[in-house]
């Protein structure tokens, strides 16, 4: 599939509130996700959104999606240095059950 | 079991060898798929099993890349004549099969080929 993207890394200090950002491809996605990846582990879903909701929240992470602009994001607040991970977004083109990531966004929490 | 178990953790070869890789899905967990994740990108889906069948093949690179899946749980991922561009971490995942999309990676298997 064509290429979802999303920036290559961002750093905030513990307690503050952290945004990552994330372009995908295809309108007709059915669900869009955040996937959190800590070193030498495997992928840990973190939450999804249905493509017909503006807003998710769970706890301290909120998802924000802008259909028009193909555009989604995850605001994690009070971020804690636990937090520190490389957080993916992924998307399922066309409503497979294939999902295609983006590269992942290295979130680094300095104490 | 409670977790996506694949084995081996490691598994490094020579250039041109055949190698299986392993994946135990979660019991009772009828959709199972195969990601492959290179160095610095994200995952790659590969095949997606529902039950027994491969119900989308469309991400194996080539015919080197094969997966069974016989009694509808354990998985082996095969790779035929390897070459030095296979190294990745090979993930596996599984799912409820219907309803939500969501589901739950292994740690993966690293392969190293040289």
């Amino acid at each position: 599939g064509e290429d979802v993207e999303q920036s290559l890394f961002l750093s905030v200090r513990e307690g503050d509130s952290s945004v990552i950002n994330c372009t995908y491809t295809d309108s007709s996605s059915t669900y869009l996700y955040w996937y959190k990846q800590e070193p030498g582990a495997g992928l840990q879903l973190l939450t999804y959104i249905f493509s017909n909701m503006d807003m998710k929240q769970d706890q301290r992470l909120t998802v924000l999606l802008n259909k028009k602009d193909k555009h989604l994001s995850l605001r994690i607040a009070d971020t804690q240095t636990g937090d520190s991970a490389i957080y993916f977004c992924a998307e399922n083109q066309g409503g497979r059950r294939a999902l295609t990531f983006g590269s992942g966004t290295r979130l680094q929490v300095q104490p | 079991g409670a977790g996506v178990s694949q084995t081996p953790s490691n598994k490094v070869t020579e250039k041109g060898k055949y190698v299986e890789l392993r994946c135990d899905p979660i019991s009772g967990h009828t959709a199972l798929y195969w990601y492959r994740q290179s160095l610095g990108q994200g995952p790659e889906f590969l095949i997606y099993f529902q039950g027994t069948g491969a119900a989308d093949d469309s991400g194996l690179p080539n015919d080197r890349f094969f997966a069974v899946r016989p009694e509808g749980s354990v998985s082996t991922l095969k790779i035929q004549r390897t070459e030095r561009g296979d190294s990745a971490v090979y993930l596996c995942a599984s799912g409820p099969g219907q309803g939500s999309y969501g589901y739950t990676f292994g740690s993966g298997t690293r392969l190293t080929v040289v």
